[in-house]
């Protein structure tokens, strides 16, 4: 099993509250990716990291923000959560063609 | 169009059945082809990995690839109820951008 991990696993939240969605690994990749995956749809990547101190956003506009001061840590932020961010965070950090996913963060925003 | 297009499902087959899940795609820059496993409440695992047309085997499983008809293949043998879960396509190009399908939820029925 991968060593990635998302925390919190459920976070439901009211409108205008400002959220950080944790993810960690353990196995020393450069890269790490979050997605959106809402039911029936395909993952959308909306922020990408190559390494330390590098960040990009991927191809599904988001309001979020991340960060990689470590590796081993891609933490992403809601400055601002509102009902249309309701939906599954998926984090990966990937090593050649293979990506590995954490469990994911399931949010409601009420 | 859609880059990648994959019938979501449901799909339920008896215990011992022979699956089949398919993608298509539009963008022949595509190269590296994947199909990747999620539980419920899971993030996606990668199953089967592949760069060539053809098959290729893993025990029960068998990914197919024709790159002349955008057209991608799994096939589960000897289906058991261990096997339901959403398969999800994923296509990446030589220069590492991944894009993934919507998944196919699969039941496998004892």
């Amino acid at each position: 099993e991968a060593d990635i991990y998302q925390t919190p696993r459920y976070l439901v939240i009211g409108t205008g509250k400002k959220i950080t969605l944790e993810c960690s690994q353990t196995m020393g990749h450069d890269k790490m990716y979050w997605y959106q995956q809402d039911p029936g749809m395909e993952l959308h990547l909306i922020h990408y990291s190559y390494g330390v101190n590098s960040t990009e956003k991927g191809d599904l506009s988001s309001e979020s923000t991340v960060s990689r001061i470590r590796t081993e840590h891609f933490p992403l932020t809601l400055e601002s959560a509102r009902p249309s961010h309701t939906s599954q965070y998926l984090c990966a950090s990937s090593v050649g063609d293979e990506q590995f996913f954490g469990p994911g963060t399931r949010l409601t925003v009420l | 169009q859609k880059e990648v297009e994959q019938d979501p499902g449901p799909l339920s087959v008896p215990e011992g059945a022979i699956v089949s899940l398919n993608c298509t795609y539009s963008n022949s820059a595509f190269q590296y082809f994947m199909w990747y496993r999620q539980y419920s409440r899971k993030g996606p695992e990668l199953l089967m990995y592949t760069y060539s047309s053809g098959n290729k085997e893993d025990g029960r499983f068998t990914a197919q690839v024709d790159k002349s008809s955008k057209y991608i293949s799994l096939f589960i043998r000897d289906s058991q109820p261990s096997d339901s879960a959403t398969y999800l396509c994923a296509l990446k190009t030589s220069y590492d951008k991944v894009i993934f399908g919507p998944g196919t939820s699969l039941s496998v029925i004892p």
